[in-house]
């Protein structure tokens, strides 16, 4: 089955950096790559997403890159923001239709004012 | 897009005893699942409910234990049986978009804390 790494589990950042978070997945079957921010006591939901035959989606300050052959994914959010704290959560979707993600472990972004 | 209502939204329980937890969606959707995630851990996939015929279970979670239901396409239940602090966690109930485009609605959850 599919198997995605993400790092790293904790990233501290000063508001206005830049903030980087690197998923790896194992199955090249996959081909939607979503990402969800999960707030504090909140449901997780779907802040980008990109699919295998784009190599690059951007929305205002976030951004996320695919490298099909390397099998890696990164989420770039630049100019962040507290509000942008959170945990972020990579996912790995198949073809085929079943449209069961694999999740990523996490990442606990925290943007100090 | 879809509205999803899930109750109770937390819950202290005793050992050995059960809960149920129900998913309500404002619209039919084909794709309902509920996972699970333990304090600070990602989302783990507890089984996809199918409508009419039992759930499709993973690795690791069986139907004694997590009993589903989905009598129709906008609401589903999920037991948590003879429960122990270990199954102490937040169950979140998830449906795919109809418009099939992968992406997933969470419900907010149900915080459940075993004693």
């Amino acid at each position: 089955g599919e198997n995605v790494e993400q790092h790293p589990s904790t990233l501290s950042v000063q508001e206005g950096d830049s903030a980087v978070i690197k998923c790896t997945y194992s199955d090249s079957a996959s081909n939607y790559f979503p990402w969800y921010k999960q707030e504090l006591g909140k449901r997780p939901q779907l802040i980008i997403d990109i699919r295998s035959n784009v190599g690059e989606k951007k929305d205002q300050r976030i951004a996320v890159t695919l490298n099909k052959t390397a099998k890696h994914f990164s989420l770039h959010i630049t100019e962040t923001q507290p509000e942008d704290s959170a945990v972020y959560f990579c996912a790995a979707t198949p073809s085929g239709g079943s449209y069961i993600p694999t999740f990523g472990r996490g990442t606990s972004l925290i943007v100090h004012p | 897009s879809a509205v999803i209502s899930q109750k109770p939204s937390r819950d202290i329980c005793q050992r050995g005893t059960s809960l149920t937890i129900q998913c309500q969606v404002d619209s039919q959707v084909t794709m309902m699942f509920w996972y699970r995630q333990q304090p600070g851990q990602s989302l783990t996939l507890i089984a996809t409910a199918n409508q009419g015929s039992e759930a499709t279970y993973e690795s690791g979670f069986v139907i004694d234990k997590f009993p589903i239901s989905r009598p129709n396409l906008t609401f589903s239940t999920l037991t948590v049986s003879n429960m122990s602090p270990e199954d102490s966690s937040i169950y979140l109930c998830s449906v795919a978009d109809r418009a099939n485009t992968g992406e997933l609605f969470f419900g907010e959850g149900s915080r459940l804390t075993v004693l």
